[in-house]
Formats: C-alpha cells, structure tokens, sequence
C-alpha cells in the first residue's frame, strides 16, 4: 500500500483549461513537494509547502494537513505543460512518492 | 553550480556484471538521496546520506547494492551481480542542510541501467 495516493492517474485537457491534480496521504508529514517529470526523466521542483497556499505564475499549490491532502492547479492550460506531476511527502527526511499524475494539454 | 550531476546517462550490461553509478550534488548541499524508478511509478527510496554518513537505506534494498559518500561530497551507488529487475532509472537528488523542511530536494538527470 502506498502512503501517498494521486488522482486522476491520467488528464487530458484542452489548452486553456483549468486543471486540478490531488494527493492524498495517510501518514504525519514535515512537508509536501509537487515534482514535475518531462519525457526523457528529468524532474523539476515546483513547491514544498507545509501549510496554506503557494502561487508561482500560472501554478498554485494548496495543502491542508489536517485533512491530509494537497492540490495542484494549472491555470490557462498550455500543451508545454504536458508532464507527468508527482506529489512527494517528507517523513522524517524520507520522501515517500505518489504515483504520478499524466498530463496531456491538446492544442 | 549548474546542479545536480549524475554519469553515466545510460548504461547497458549484462545480468551477473557489476555496476556502478556516480552522483555529484549541488556543492553546499549536505543531504543526499538515490532513488529507482521504474516505468509509471514514481521515485521509490533507496538511501539517504548527511554528508558522508548513511543515515537511512531501504528495507527493500538487496544486499547486492551499497552506496558511498566518502567525503560527503559525491556519492557512488554500486550494484553486484545485476540482474534484468534491476533495470530502471537511478536518480540522485540533494538537499540543503540548514534544518528546514522547506528545503525541496534537487534532482539530477538519472542514470537509466539496462540489465540484458
């Protein structure tokens, strides 16, 4: 069982939509960091956050630890957006990782 | 610091020959963590060094890998008589060290191992 569940496994938007990706966890966490993994492998931090809200240009990323889930949200969609999103939890300087989330931005 | 580094890129060998995997992280990053990830999961821990102290590995991980960081500098993750189910991508992350858990981890471009 993995401490750290994502939904939708798989998105497909049309450009210019508003999207939502979740995380829920199961477990006491230090933190949450939102991954972003382009074809090829390479991933990109986005934020760590371990309350409230963070906004960084078209990204905003909430968490509520009580409820033990965060979300990822992606305004004006854009195709470079398409990624896998990975959700990562902090547990005593252990990250333990969700699954991933595949986004596919159609044009 | 064009940050974190990892060679070889690719690596093909085949089942039964060793291996071995070199990660160097940001400079003024202490901790240090490998990861394997294999075809869509996410990153799954392997171990985690504090300079050149391992501090956490895997119950997971067989004794057929061993990592080091001998001057808490660059680490070396080697595995022993490879076999195909170790085929997957390695990846390498730092973190600073300056106690906070806001400091989000930093990852190198992996090493993807092909066990034939």
């Amino acid at each position: 069982k993995n401490e750290v569940e994502q939904s939708p496994q798989n998105l497909t938007a049309q450009e210019g939509e508003f999207i939502t990706i979740n995380c829920s966890y199961s477990v006491g966490i230090s933190a949450l960091h939102w991954l972003q993994q382009h074809p090829g492998g390479g991933i990109v931090s986005l934020f760590m956050l371990s309350s409230g809200k963070k906004k960084h240009g078209r990204l905003i990323a909430t968490i509520n630890i009580q409820e033990k889930h965060s979300s990822l949200h992606i305004t004006a969609s854009h195709p470079r957006d398409s990624a896998v999103y990975i959700c990562a939890v902090l547990v005593s300087n252990q990250f333990y990782f969700g699954t991933g989330t595949s986004l596919t931005v159609i044009p | 610091d064009t940050g974190v580094s990892q060679d070889p890129r690719h690596k093909i060998t085949k089942r039964g020959q060793n291996v071995t995997f070199r990660c160097d992280p940001i400079s003024e990053h202490n901790r240090l963590y490998w990861y394997r990830q294999t075809l869509g999961q996410g990153p799954e821990f392997l171990t985690y060094f504090q300079n050149e102290a391992q501090l956490e590995k895997s119950r997971l991980l067989s004794d057929r890998f061993s990592a080091e960081r001998p001057k808490g500098s660059f680490s070396t993750l080697e595995i022993q008589r490879t076999e195909q189910g170790d085929s997957a991508m390695y990846l390498c992350a730092s973190r600073p060290a300056d106690g906070s858990s806001y400091n989000e981890q930093f990852f190198g471009p992996g090493t993807r191992l092909t066990v034939l």
